[in-house]
């Protein structure tokens, strides 16, 4: 199986700086990758699908890039709503596979 | 406005069964691939088993395979997950997630249903 290893575990910005959270993963996924957020006791949301494409109502401070193993997310200008936990998802290969996440905190 | 409600979660002994439901509403449930996906307390996203719209492939992942068994009834808008010989490292909260049309990615998602196995 594919695995996504996402880093850092943890990100500790302020309101208003920029985040860049990575995802690797362990053989090319081509650009079959999304991202998702999710806040405490609520179901994930999609952010972006194959690696860069914005889902529907998803604010523009929010953009992905790259292919193959390498991916990142950035957010630009954090605002209070951003602070949550990221997670990463490749569906080239069975079985799907998410990374494990990285907290995004003051 | 795309709703999906999962039900049928709770308290079970290791080794027994229990079965989820997911009930859709608001798109045309039998155009799309749907999937369950878990997350035990405290712990990040797994993905557990996908569908196809038509419902003639089936997917599982390493972890379920052989325990669990994945199905949909397009004429319910219903999708479920038959969950056998049950485990403790089974224990989390069920999501029922929509595939995205092309791709799956998974674009809306239930609330979720909790399944805890304990004696």
């Amino acid at each position: 199986e594919i695995v996504m290893t996402q880093s850092p575990a943890t990100l500790s910005v302020s309101p208003g700086e920029r985040a860049t959270l990575s995802c690797r993963a362990s053989q090319s996924v081509s650009s079959n990758l999304a991202w998702y957020q999710q806040k405490p006791g609520q179901a994930p949301r999609l952010l972006i699908y194959g690696a860069s494409t914005g889902a529907t109502g998803i604010p523009a401070r929010f953009s992905g890039r790259g292919s193959g193993t390498e991916f990142t997310l950035t957010i630009t200008s954090l605002q209070s709503e951003d602070f949550a936990v990221y997670y990463c998802q490749q569906y080239n290969n069975w079985p799907l596979t998410f990374g494990g996440g990285t907290k995004v905190e003051i | 406005e795309v709703q999906l409600l999962e039900s049928g979660g709770g308290l079970v002994q290791p080794g027994g069964s229990l079965r989820l439901s997911c009930a859709a509403s608001g798109f045309t449930f039998s155009s799309y691939a749907m999937s369950w996906v878990r997350q035990a307390p405290g712990k990040g996203l797994e993905w557990v088993s996908g569908i196809s719209g038509s419902g003639g492939d089936t997917y599982y992942a390493d972890s379920v395979k052989g325990r669990f068994t994945i199905s949909r009834d397009n004429s319910k808008n219903t999708m479920s997950l038959q969950m056998d010989s049950l485990r403790a490292e089974d224990t989390a909260v069920y999501f029922c997630a929509k595939a995205y049309r092309t791709n799956w990615s998974f674009d809306y998602w239930g609330q979720g249903t909790l399944v805890t196995v304990s004696s």
